[in-house]
């Protein structure tokens, strides 16, 4: 059975500071990849998805960046963090069909 | 952009009782979707609908298609404490083939 992993669980980073994101999935095979951030438990706001390997669609302008180096891995980044920044952050992954399933999420504080 | 409404957008209610949500938009959607995010955890996918007027059932969860593809409904009969959470609607677009979010409905069961 497929499931996905991220890391780390909470982070606490100052201002200013770099950020880096990690998910994996296991059990499926090129499968479709998104990032998504939730602020105050509500919304869910799609920040970046990709097909494959090397391949990132960013949905909204921001102080955040995503790379996919290897089939099963994403990664959210940032070189300076805003206070902005902070939020409970999801991992999800489809395959052919519509339904997206979500790692258990990062939550960032930014101080 | 496209929106989905999501209403109530809190519920307190008293276990025993069944509880009623609705997501509705002015587009139409091809495939609606609902899920459940529990306090510090990713959404988990509870019930997937392809057709309009479909209806199904998941234990004592049942979702619905709405006929005109603008709108899908969750009930939930017989509340229990463990069903406390936020739910999420969410729809496939038909004109952009992505997956759009509504804002959550959060449920509280007082015992």
């Amino acid at each position: 059975s497929q499931t996905i992993h991220q890391w780390p669980a909470t982070l606490v980073q100052p201002v200013g500071s770099p950020l880096s994101l990690e998910c994996t999935v296991e059990g499926t095979s090129n499968p479709n990849l998104y990032w998504y951030r939730q602020a105050a438990g509500r919304g869910l706001q799609l920040l970046f998805y990709s097909v494959g390997i090397g391949q990132i669609s960013s949905e909204v302008p921001q102080n955040l960046s995503a790379s996919r180096p290897q089939d099963r891995q994403f990664i959210l980044s940032s070189k300076k963090l805003l206070l902005s920044d902070s939020g409970f952050y999801l991992c999800a992954w489809s395959a052919s069909s519509p339904e997206q399933y979500f790692g258990p999420g990062t939550r960032l504080t930014v101080t | 952009g496209q929106q989905l409404n999501q209403s109530p957008q809190s519920m307190f209610i008293q276990e025993g009782e069944d509880v009623s949500m609705n997501c509705t938009s002015s587009s139409i959607f091809n495939t609606w979707l609902w899920y459940k995010q529990e306090p510090g955890e990713g959404p988990v996918l509870l019930i997937a609908l392809y057709k309009a007027g479909e209806l199904t059932s998941n234990g004592r969860l049942t979702a619905q298609f709405g006929i005109t593809r603008k709108d899908s409904f969750l009930n939930i009969s017989a509340s229990i404490p463990s069903d406390v959470g936020i739910y999420f609607c969410a729809g496939l677009s038909s004109n952009t083939g992505k997956l759009i979010f509504g804002q959550g409905t959060t449920l509280q069961v007082k015992p």
